[in-house]
Order: C-alpha cells, then sequence, then structure tokens
C-alpha cells in the first residue's frame, strides 16, 4: 500500500517566519504534488514535480516555493509565512502520465497549517 | 477558468434513499475523471474513476461528453457515505489534476 507521509499533522507558526513542510512517499513514484485545502474552494494546487530537481507552478504558487533533492521527499516552503497562509495542505504522489491513462493521486493525512 | 464544477456544497439525504453527486466539467479533448473521498479524520483517497467502468462501495459515475459530466450515484445511500467528496480532471496530455470544491454528503439515519 503506497505511504505518503506529511512531517506534522499540525503546526504553529509566526507571521514572517520561515516554514518548511515535509512530504515524503515510500512508492518510488516520479510525480509529487503539494496542495492547500480550504473550506468551499475546494483543493488548489500549489506546485507539483515530476522528476528530482524539477517543479512546475500550480494554480496559487505565490508565496511558496518548492525543493526535490530526492525521489522520494518533497518540500513545501512559505518564503515568509502571513496569516492568510493559514490552511491545510496536503502532499500527494503519482505514478507519470502515461498514452494510456493517467495514474490517480495518494494522499498523505495532511498539515493543518496556522499562522499566528 | 473552473475546470470542475460541483454545484452542491452540502448535500443531505436519508439513508436509504438515492443520492447523486453532481460533477460537471470543462475541458477540450479527452480527459480523464476521477471521484475522491475524505470521511471524517482520514486522508483523502481515490473511490472510483471512469475508465474502470467499476461500482466501488456502491458508487457508479457514467462520463458523459455530450453533456462534460461524471455524476456520482449510489441507489440507496448509507450513513458510512457521509463524507466530502471531490471530482477530480486529469488532462490527457499531463501530470496535472484539477479538483473541484467538494461536495459535504450527510446520510441522516
Amino acid at each position: 500500500d503506497v505511504k505518503v507521509t506529511q512531517s506534522s499533522r499540525y503546526l504553529v507558526k509566526r507571521t514572517g517566519e520561515k516554514v518548511f513542510l515535509e512530504c515524503v512517499q515510500d512508492m518510488d513514484h516520479e510525480n509529487m504534488f503539494w496542495y492547500r485545502q480550504d473550506p468551499g474552494l475546494g483543493l488548489r494546487l500549489i506546485y507539483f514535480s515530476y522528476d528530482v530537481k524539477m517543479k512546475e507552478k500550480g494554480d496559487i504558487p505565490e508565496g511558496y516555493s518548492v525543493s526535490r533533492e530526492k525521489k522520494e521527499r518533497f518540500s513545501l516552503i512559505l518564503e515568509s509565512a502571513s496569516t492568510n497562509q493559514t490552511s491545510m495542505y496536503l502532499c500527494a504522489s503519482s505514478r507519470p502520465w502515461t498514452l494510456h491513462s493517467n495514474q490517480p493521486q495518494h494522499f498523505g493525512d495532511g498539515t493543518r497549517l496556522s499562522i499566528l | 477558468a473552473q475546470r470542475v464544477t460541483q454545484p452542491e456544497k452540502l448535500l443531505s439525504v436519508f439513508k436509504g434513499a438515492p443520492v447523486e453527486l453532481k460533477c460537471n466539467y470543462s475541458y477540450s479533448g479527452s480527459p480523464e475523471l476521477f471521484w475522491y473521498v475524505q470521511y471524517s479524520r482520514q486522508r483523502l483517497q481515490l473511490l472510483l474513476r471512469h475508465i474502470s467502468r467499476e461500482s466501488i462501495k456502491g458508487f457508479t459515475a457514467d462520463l458523459n461528453k455530450g453533456e462534460t459530466s461524471f455524476h456520482l450515484k449510489k441507489p440507496f445511500a448509507q450513513e458510512e457515505d457521509s463524507a466530502m467528496y471531490y471530482c477530480a480532471l486529469s488532462p490527457n496530455t499531463g501530470n496535472q489534476f484539477y479538483f473541484g470544491t467538494g461536495t459535504s454528503l450527510t446520510v441522516i439515519p
């Protein structure tokens, strides 16, 4: 069974801090994703990565950056945290797209981040 | 542009009643459609995908390309179906997914 592990379930930080959210997957998946989940807005893609050291912006990348130094690990970085970044953050991984079908995503438990 | 629309934020049905969660999409070409479910205090997980054409936990979903819809249906709702449901679209050109805003289903005993 695919295991996607996010380092923290709950995190409280202060405005202006640099925040790191870590995600590790154990299925050798090429693709990894970071979303934020907000009531009424659903899941919005922040960044995704389809290979080591590769990254693509999603729909809401502003204020975030990512790092993928190893295949199994994908980090989300809030350069200078702000209160509007208080949210639930979900990490996901998947096998790559093929001509025949796309592969479903496997999600972690989420990190509920509060910025005070 | 909103690619996936779930018009109902909240949906309540009685146990044993039929349930339909609506999903409409906007995308040219032939995307793949998925339904994900998140039960209380659990992680988001795949419920079903249109290419599988299977029934999971009594749920089915048919892709209607003419109406660009992928509604999720179950003939007899159960209390354990209460959850948040997300419809998702993946283009046939790459790895990205687009999620709807979700529908919170409550099955009333």
